[in-house]
């Protein structure tokens, strides 16, 4: 069966630190991935999504970047993090595009 | 940008009652997807419903599809407690788009006991 991992689940940073969060998928090859984020009691805004290695396609423009170093591994980067970027980030996979997606538990960022 | 749209935004019902949710969207669509979220949680996938079909069933869950009225509605029969939680619908962007899901605000769904 598939899995999918994120981490950390709780991250407090200072305004312009660094950001690593990593997701990785077990149990399927050549998945669509995504990174997403959630304001508190909004829905979710796509940040970025990747149909392949090497593939990132952004949604919005801003101070984050995504990754794909390996087939099932997808990390969400920024080199200076700003306030607005605090919120609930949650990565998720898919067979294909459009179709039902897989979530993780999530990570909940706040930058002071 | 978001296309789905859900009614109402809160809603609180005794356990056992019937809950409904609605969810309005703007553009064709291949296929429309109801989530549940709980509190501080990842999404769970709950039913998918294609453009061409009508009504689908998962347990107590019912959901229904009006391509004409460009709308869903999401079921609950005979609530419990555990169904409290967020209900996200979302849409493909349908044919000529990238296919990537568009996701409403959500309801928030709270189950007395």
């Amino acid at each position: 069966s598939q899995t999918i991992h994120q981490w950390p689940a709780t991250l407090v940073q200072p305004v312009g630190s660094p950001l690593s969060l990593e997701c990785t998928v077990e149990g399927t090859s050549n998945p669509n991935l995504y990174w997403y984020r959630q304001a508190a009691g909004r829905g979710l805004q796509l940040l970025f999504y990747s149909v392949g290695i090497g593939q990132i396609s952004s949604e919005v423009p801003q101070n984050l970047s995504a990754s794909r170093p390996q087939d099932r591994q997808f990390i969400l980067s920024s080199k200076k993090l700003l306030l607005s970027d605090s919120g609930f980030y949650l990565c998720a996979w898919s067979v294909r595009e459009g179709d039902e997606q897989y979530f993780g538990p999530g990570t909940r960022l706040t930058v002071t | 940008s978001q296309q789905g749209e859900e009614d109402p935004q809160a809603l609180s019902i005794q356990e056992g009652e019937n809950a409904t949710m609605n969810c309005s969207y703007k553009t064709s669509i291949n296929n429309l997807q109801w989530y549940r979220q709980n509190s501080g949680r990842g999404l769970v996938h709950l039913i998918l419903i294609r453009s061409n079909e009508r009504e689908k069933h998962s347990g107590r869950l019912r959901v229904t599809l009006d391509t004409s009225k460009k709308s869903s509605s999401l079921l609950i029969t005979a609530s419990r407690a555990a169904d409290t939680a967020s209900y996200f619908c979302a849409t493909d962007g349908g044919h000529g788009s990238n296919y990537q899901l568009i996701w409403g605000a959500g309801t928030k769904l709270i189950i007395k006991p």
